[in-house]
């Protein structure tokens, strides 16, 4: 199966800061990553596919990149409701594997 | 719109059963897999397997194969995911979850069901 690892595992910002995520895959996906974001006792939501298209809804203080092996994500400036976990997942094919999460915290 | 409604919550026991239930609205049921991903307290999400709506076909990850069956039926727009021999390491919130793509496999989702904690302990 393929790993998926991101960094860090959690981090602390402040309002308005620009807050990359990391996830690195074990093989090539290509660009079959998606993003979802869960906040505390909710559901995941998804952000972005496809590597870096938005989820139709989803701020475009959002955004992803990345192919292959490496990706991320970036919120541009942090708001109060982006305290959340960001998970990456692997798709396209079986099994789907996610990150281990990303927990985003406000200092 | 769009919306899947789970079961409530289940207390077992270890080496009991438990199923799950799934009930879609607001789209056409049979156009979209489903799949189910369960989390651990504190923990990542992991996904168990898919079922086709249509044809009932269903696909389960190696971890949970001989212990699960996902199953559908399409009168009452409802899937269910019931788990065989739980243990402790089955404590966890399972969560149905629509593939995004109508029509075939693409293994990401843009609905979730609200989520059905299972709690097993002696």
């Amino acid at each position: 199966d393929i790993q998926m690892t991101q960094s860090p595992s959690s981090l602390s910002a402040s309002v308005g800061d620009r807050v990359t995520i990391t996830c690195r895959a074990s093989q090539d996906i290509g660009n079959y990553l998606a993003w979802y974001q869960q906040k505390p006792g909710k559901v995941p939501k998804l952000l972005i596919y496809g590597a870096f298209t938005l989820q139709s809804g989803v701020p475009s203080r959002f955004s992803g990149r990345g192919s292959g092996t490496e990706f991320t994500l970036t919120i541009s400036s942090l708001q109060p409701e982006d305290a959340a976990t960001y998970y990456c997942h692997k798709y396209k094919t079986a099994p789907p594997t996610f990150g281990q999460g990303t927990k985003v915290e406000f200092k | 719109q769009v919306q899947l409604v789970q079961s409530g919550a289940e207390v077992k026991k270890p080496g009991a059963s438990v199923k799950v239930s799934c009930k879609a609205s607001g789209y056409t049921f049979t156009a979209y897999y489903i799949h189910w991903v369960r989390q651990a307290p504190g923990q990542g999400l992991e996904w168990m397997g898919w079922v086709n709506p249509n044809s009932g076909d269903t696909n389960y990850t190696q971890n949970f194969q001989g212990r699960v069956t996902m199953t559908r039926d399409s009168s009452i727009r409802t899937v269910s995911m019931e788990l065989n021999r739980l243990t402790s390491d089955d404590t966890a919130v399972y969560y149905c979850a629509r593939d995004r793509a109508r029509g075939q496999l693409a293994y990401y989702f843009d609905y979730w069901g609200q989520g059905a904690l299972v709690s097993v302990s002696s």
